[in-house]
């Protein structure tokens, strides 16, 4: 069964302290996944591709299909960065499986 | 270039009552969805669109219509509100190119409270 798997509801840190999003998936076959973020009471935009290898925001996310995994991680979290994280896994007809999301807060 | 939007942005509804959510998009893009946002459960697809005139179901179609008449346009309609589709609707859309890093575009959402 093709699942996403975000297993925190919220993490809380403090400014300029790193900061990793976990998200585990199960698919059988080559996965292609997807970070979005969705800021208060906003749309979700689009973060990052995994195909991509880029970093967004200083975000970067690895693909490792040994632990099926795709972890977001940035070094020095800003308050700006204070938003709720989905991890999605793409499927037929470019539908999405998103996982439970993570809310991710920054203290001052 | 508005993307994906999606009317109305809020709404209460009397149990019983129906309605329709409308969302339109300008990218002309084949593909569109519908999806629910309920706190600790994500996103969960209700139905999906890949062109003019067909529907599918998704992960949670139960109490939701669709209709798809025209492509830049996807309907969602709840014949009778019940209090447990409460919730936050975003409608997405995506070209049919499937090729890695394809993916979807959201609207605004729409927030809908059953009293």
């Amino acid at each position: 069964a093709q699942r996403v798997t975000q297993p925190e509801k919220l993490l809380s840190v403090f400014k300029g302290a790193p900061v990793e999003l976990k998200c585990n998936y199960s698919y059988s076959g080559s996965p292609e996944l997807f970070w979005y973020v969705q800021y208060s009471r906003q749309r979700l935009q689009l973060l990052l591709r995994h195909i991509s290898r880029e970093s967004i925001k200083g975000f970067t996310a690895d693909l490792n299909k040994g632990e099926t995994s795709f972890h977001l991680k940035k070094p020095f979290a800003q308050e700006e960065d204070s938003a709720m994280y989905y991890c999605a896994l793409k499927g037929g007809y470019n539908k999405l499986i998103f996982g439970a999301g993570t809310r991710l807060a920054v203290h001052p | 270039n508005a993307g994906v939007t999606q009317t109305p942005k809020f709404r209460v509804l009397k149990t019983g009552q129906s309605m329709t959510l409308l969302c339109a998009q300008d990218m002309n893009h084949e593909y569109m969805y519908w999806y629910r946002q309920d706190p600790g459960m994500g996103l969960r697809l209700i139905h999906y669109s890949v062109g003019e005139g067909t529907t599918a179901k998704g992960e949670v179609p139960d109490g939701y219509n669709v209709s798809r008449l025209k492509k830049q346009n996807f309907l969602l309609g709840l014949e009778s509100a019940a209090p447990s589709q409460t919730s936050v609707y975003f409608c997405a859309s995506s070209s049919s190119f499937s090729g890695t890093g394809e993916t979807q575009y959201f609207g605004p959402g729409t927030r809908l409270l059953v009293l």
